[in-house]
């Protein structure tokens, strides 16, 4: 059966701490791992991963997968309360487009 | 450019009802996913539609259908609502690709 698993479940930190959230995923015919944030509603685009070993980078995150060991990592350095939300991962599998999502990382952080 | 937007916010409905969500897709972007997302778990794959036909289906009864338009925007209909259905209701819209731009959700109450 394929599936995602986020962890931690969830987080709480302070401002300024560097936070690493996982994502690990036995999906056949993997294609692609994708994250996002979802602050209140809409999940909002950061990374899509479709190679191994090539770290993706937007301001104070990034993102690495790991094809081999079946795993993603998304880094938060520095962080922020604006960044408080939940990060979720997805799957992408060969010859469909539709998203396979984990349950979820809630990320909180603390002034 | 116009993200992707749904209607309306918030439904309550009472079981065995009807419903019919709304989404407007992005534009250019020709295809169209629709998610459910229970309470503390990630987006679950209800079905994408590409240039008005049903490409790719997820693990949900027939009572869940959908539409696409000419202009790709997008309908959801759930038949025979039950309380299980209660949940927060995303579109998507991609142009042919991966990557999913999400709009705000649908928060749909059965009582």
């Amino acid at each position: 059966e394929d599936k995602v698993v986020q962890s931690p479940l969830s987080l709480v930190v302070h401002e300024g701490d560097t936070v690493t959230l996982n994502c690990s995923y036995e999906v056949t015919n993997f294609r692609s791992l994708l994250w996002y944030k979802q602050e209140k509603k809409a999940p909002t685009f950061l990374f899509m991963l479709t190679s191994s070993g090539i770290e993706k980078k937007s301001g104070r995150l990034s993102s690495i997968l790991d094809k081999k060991e079946l795993f993603s990592i998304l880094n938060i350095t520095a962080t922020q309360t604006g960044d408080s939300a939940v990060y979720l991962c997805a799957a992408v599998q060969t010859g469909a487009n539709n998203l396979f999502f984990g349950t979820g990382t809630r990320l909180t952080v603390i002034p | 450019e116009t993200g992707v937007t749904q209607s309306p916010t918030h439904l309550i409905k009472t079981r065995g009802q009807q419903v019919t969500l709304r989404c407007s897709s992005q534009s250019g972007h020709n295809t169209v996913s629709w998610y459910q997302q229970a309470l503390g778990q990630g987006p679950q794959f209800i079905f994408q539609y590409y240039r008005e036909e049903e490409n790719g289906r997820g693990n949900f009864p027939p009572r869940f259908s959908g539409l696409q338009f000419p202009n790709y925007s997008s309908e959801l209909n759930v038949n025979a609502l039950e309380l299980d259905d209660s949940a927060l209701y995303l579109c998507a819209s991609s142009l042919s690709g991966v990557t999913q731009y999400f709009g705000p959700g649908t928060r749909l109450t059965v009582l």
